[in-house]
């Protein structure tokens, strides 16, 4: 089992609906977990933290943590074009971050 | 503040070959990070340091792979002897002692091992 699975998509929505991207992580005393958006070609970056069960907004996006279900979400409304990219779900283990293998989105005009 | 840098941004060099990669993280960031990313996965860890100290190395990484990190400023990775299997992309991320743990990732180095 790996430690971050994510759905390798591709997840396509269209234009103004809501991307829902899942990630489940297997160690159960995670405490700290981030959202990435990495453009083909370009480096991972952060658009979100979460460190408490529940939800945490950030403009268009919200990120959904559910410790006892070892599961969390980003969702990010009224989608645009340039939201296509790959969502990496990374969850802190020590001092480093462990990814899952990423979503790619799809967000057709 | 320019974020995080990482030179070069692109390295070409024959099997065998010894490489260096240089990362600069954000100013006053006291944790610095390598990943190793390849096609279609996620970022693999390789090293991080605190300040100078190195706290921790990858079980995965073979000892032809160094990074140092003098004075707790910029840092060098090494790869002697590449092999094809070394061609990857190499992210450098750094992050703030506030204790978030949030990384801030650089451009990369992308390396073709020929």
């Amino acid at each position: 089992q790996k430690e971050v699975e994510q759905n390798s998509g591709p997840l396509s929505v269209p234009e103004g609906a809501i991307a829902s991207l899942n990630c489940t992580y297997s160690d159960r005393g995670s405490q700290s977990f981030f959202w990435y958006r990495q453009y083909s070609g370009k480096s991972p970056e952060l658009i979100m933290s979460i460190y408490s069960n529940g939800d945490k907004e950030d403009g268009r996006f919200t990120a959904q943590l559910n410790k006892a279900s070892q599961y969390v979400s980003l969702l990010i409304r009224d989608s645009q074009p340039s939201d296509s990219a790959t969502y990496l779900c990374a969850v802190r283990k020590g001092g480093k971050l462990i990814f899952g293998q990423g979503t790619e989105l799809s967000v057709k005009p | 503040d320019t974020g995080v840098s990482q030179d070069p941004r692109h390295k070409i060099t024959k099997r065998g070959q010894n490489v260096t990669f240089r990362c600069d993280p954000i100013s006053e960031h006291n944790r610095l990070y390598w990943y190793r990313q390849t096609l279609g996965q996620g970022p693999e860890f390789l090293t991080y340091f605190q300040n100078e100290a190195q706290l921790e190395k990858s079980r995965l990484l073979s000892d032809r792979f160094s990074a140092e990190r003098p004075k707790g400023s910029f840092s060098t990775l090494e790869i002697q002897r590449t092999e094809q299997g070394d061609s990857a992309m190499y992210l450098c991320a750094s992050s703030p002692r506030d204790g978030s743990y949030e990384q801030y990732f650089g451009p990369g180095t992308r390396l073709t091992v020929t």
